[in-house]
């Protein structure tokens, strides 16, 4: 069955440092991925999308990349700041499936 | 735009209870989407609609689920009876295109509690 897995042990990176998050999938065929982050009471808020056919997108600090061969994508923020903190989602969507899959989450604590 | 608004907030109730969650999208999205996120099981889609039309509602647990949307401003989530299973925290989405290139917007969604 489809799966997506996100490392569910938080990440614990210290300021100013570059905090790298996977995101691995399964029986799936993505047209592309999205990444979001979510606040402690709050939606998931969208961050990035990339294509398939696109290696690396970035915006700002952060930086996606999409590895069709290895089924994994890496979220990247560098210059890590303490705002930062907070949990990163990735969602794939197939077209054949139809509908947008979200992973589990990782939680991202970045320390002064 | 205010983003996508849903109430209440919070929600207490015992079982056996009928429970009404309320959604409005952002204007000119045309899909909807409900989603549920527990510890257990993550986000989890339990309906969405296009259009005000609902188009896959496979994520909905069983019957005792049933949503609505009686036009492009409001959507509205039900459970009767409810169960302390129900307990999670039910999010609204919605998006221009569903494969949306700009992303889902949420809600801040509603905090259900059955006791």
């Amino acid at each position: 069955s489809q799966k997506i897995e996100q490392n569910s042990e938080a990440l614990n990176i210290q300021e100013g440092k570059t905090a790298t998050l996977t995101c691995n999938y399964t029986n799936y065929s993505p047209a592309y991925l999205q990444w979001y982050r979510q606040d402690p009471g709050r939606g998931p808020v969208f961050l990035l999308l990339i294509r398939e056919n696109e290696k690396e997108k970035r915006k700002e600090r952060l930086k996606v990349t999409f590895d069709t061969t290895l089924k994994q994508s890496l979220f990247h923020i560098t210059a890590s700041q303490p705002a930062d903190s907070a949990t990163y989602l990735c969602a794939f969507f197939s077209g054949g499936y139809n509908k947008l899959i979200f992973g589990a989450g990782t939680r991202l604590a970045v320390h002064p | 735009d205010a983003g996508v608004i849903q109430s209440p907030r919070h929600e207490v109730t015992e079982m056996g209870q009928e429970v009404t969650l309320r959604c409005k999208p952002i204007s000119g999205h045309d899909y909807l989407f409900w989603y549920r996120q527990t510890m257990m099981r993550g986000l989890e889609l339990l309906i969405y609609f296009n259009n005000n039309v609902p188009i896959d509602d496979s994520g909905m647990p069983e019957d005792r689920f049933s949503a609505k949307m009686p036009n492009a401003s409001f959507s509205t989530l039900k459970i009767q009876p409810s169960e302390p299973r129900d307990s999670a925290v039910y999010f609204c989405a919605s998006s221009f295109g569903q494969a949306s290139l700009y992303g889902y917007t949420f809600g801040s969604g509603t905090r259900l509690t059955v006791v």
